[in-house]
């Protein structure tokens, strides 16, 4: 079995700011890891995904993430947050099956 | 390029209604699934394929029929619509890659039951 946990489902920072959502897994075997965003009423984008390799996968806008076997975590990140960041993001597993398991969400805001 | 298309994007029915989600790709894909969005809970797999005439249920398949004549099509059917399917419906294809998988989502179906 596996799981995707994300931790707040709403996060605000301040434009310029820091921002990290957070994302814990649970896998039986060696996970594949996505993170999307979706703006209102849209779909789904891909941000950025970790199969193998490089542990830290630099994706779409300005974002990347860290894999980190040994805390199952997969914590999305982007230096300095501007407007047009705010959407909701999901975390994503996929295991040794090719459908996804995702977090419940994050809803990020950002303030002027 | 068209990706992945699902029609309708929006649609309201009746309770006891039925209707077809329709998604087509045409990259030439394997995999399809249907997944449901409902706040708070993510995106959950109602039923997938991994080929032409070969279907499966996923999580929450109860109340969806699928079925997959052709490898371009994946349509999902609501046979009775019940107030609990109003939701948003995202189809989804994926291309298996040596580096991995990337799943590529259709723009989503805004389904409310009345």
């Amino acid at each position: 079995a596996q799981s995707v946990t994300q931790l707040g489902s709403h996060v605000s920072v301040s434009e310029g700011a820091l921002v990290l959502l957070r994302c814990n897994y649970s896998s039986s075997v060696p996970p594949y890891l996505f993170w999307y965003v979706q703006y209102p009423n849209q779909g789904l984008q891909l941000l950025l995904k970790y199969t193998t390799g490089a542990t830290l996968v630099k994706g779409i806008n300005g974002f990347e993430a860290e894999f980190k076997k040994s805390e199952t975590s997969f914590h999305l990140t982007k230096p300095s947050a501007h407007m047009s960041d705010a959407a909701e993001y999901f975390c994503a597993l996929s295991g040794s099956a090719r459908q996804l398991t995702f977090g419940s969400g994050t809803q990020l805001t950002v303030l002027p | 390029n068209a990706g992945v298309t699902q029609t309708p994007k929006f649609q309201v029915l009746k309770t006891g209604q039925s209707m077809t989600l329709q998604c087509a790709q045409d990259m030439n894909h394997e995999y399809m699934s249907w997944y449901r969005q409902d706040p708070g809970m993510g995106l959950r797999l109602i039923h997938y394929s991994v080929g032409a005439g070969i279907t499966d249920q996923g999580e929450v398949p109860n109340g969806y029929n699928v079925s997959r004549s052709t490898t371009e099509d994946f349509p999902l059917r609501l046979l009775s619509a019940a107030p609990s399917q109003t939701s948003v419906y995202f189809c989804a294809s994926t291309e298996q890659g040596v580096s991995g998988n990337t799943i590529y989502f259709g723009e989503g179906s805004w389904l409310t039951v009345v």
